[in-house]
């Protein structure tokens, strides 16, 4: 079965630090990496995401670094501020599967002003 | 703009009980989707449609029905309610296949 497996479950950062989220994937047929950020009480937006050809993608405070050969994606939050607490969430999309992701578990960051 | 609405917010079920969990859109997006949220397994897809008159099934669609019969509306049906529905219920929509999706705030079913 298609996985996307991410770590940590829970995060504790202090602000100003660096946040670092991991995901990881068995199927090489992937072909876009979205990040998502949730709130409580909301559904989730698009933060950011990243097709496999690119190594690293940076939006603000933001960056994807994305490891082909490793089969891993990470994303990166720099100066972590407590606005920035949030459940994060990478996805998969399978190639040729149009619409459909494939999820992982969330990670639960909590940033310690 | 209102964006992706989901009714009602809160929902609480006996086991054997029906409900329709409501969402429309008004981004006159083509792709809408349903999704249920577990803690530890982030969001599993149940059912989608690419447009009006076309659905099909995601990960987890048994027990649940869906049509669409509008481009804003994908109403979720759920024939027998079962505890094991007990769940946040997401939907979401999207332009295009590169387009990022939209979500509701969510419904927070209990099946009692």
């Amino acid at each position: 079965q298609q996985q996307v497996k991410q770590s940590p479950q829970s995060l504790i950062v202090q602000k100003g630090g660096i946040s670092i989220i991991n995901c990881a994937y068995e199927n090489t047929a992937f072909d876009y990496f979205p990040w998502y950020q949730q709130f409580p009480g909301k559904g989730p937006a698009l933060l950011i995401a990243i097709r496999p050809d690119v190594s690293e993608k940076k939006e603000g405070r933001f960056t994807i670094s994305f490891n082909k050969s490793a089969k891993q994606f990470s994303l990166h939050i720099m100066d972590s501020q407590p606005g920035d607490s949030a459940t994060y969430f990478c996805a998969a999309r399978v190639r040729g599967s149009n619409y459909q992701l494939i999820w992982g578990a969330g990670t639960k960051l909590i940033i310690k002003p | 703009n209102a964006g992706v609405t989901q009714t009602p917010k809160f929902q609480v079920l006996k086991t054997g009980q029906s409900m329709t969990l409501q969402c429309a859109q008004d981004m006159n997006h083509e792709y809408m989707s349903w999704y249920r949220q577990d803690p530890g397994m982030g969001l599993r897809l149940i059912h989608y449609s690419v447009g009006a008159g076309i659905t099909d099934q995601g990960e987890v669609p048994n027990g649940y029905n869906v049509s669409r019969s509008t481009t804003e509306d994908f109403p979720l049906r759920l024939l027998s309610a079962a505890p094991s529905q007990t769940s946040v219920y997401f939907c979401a929509s999207s332009l295009g296949v590169n387009s990022p999706l939209h979500f509701g705030n969510g419904t927070r079913l209990t099946v009692t």
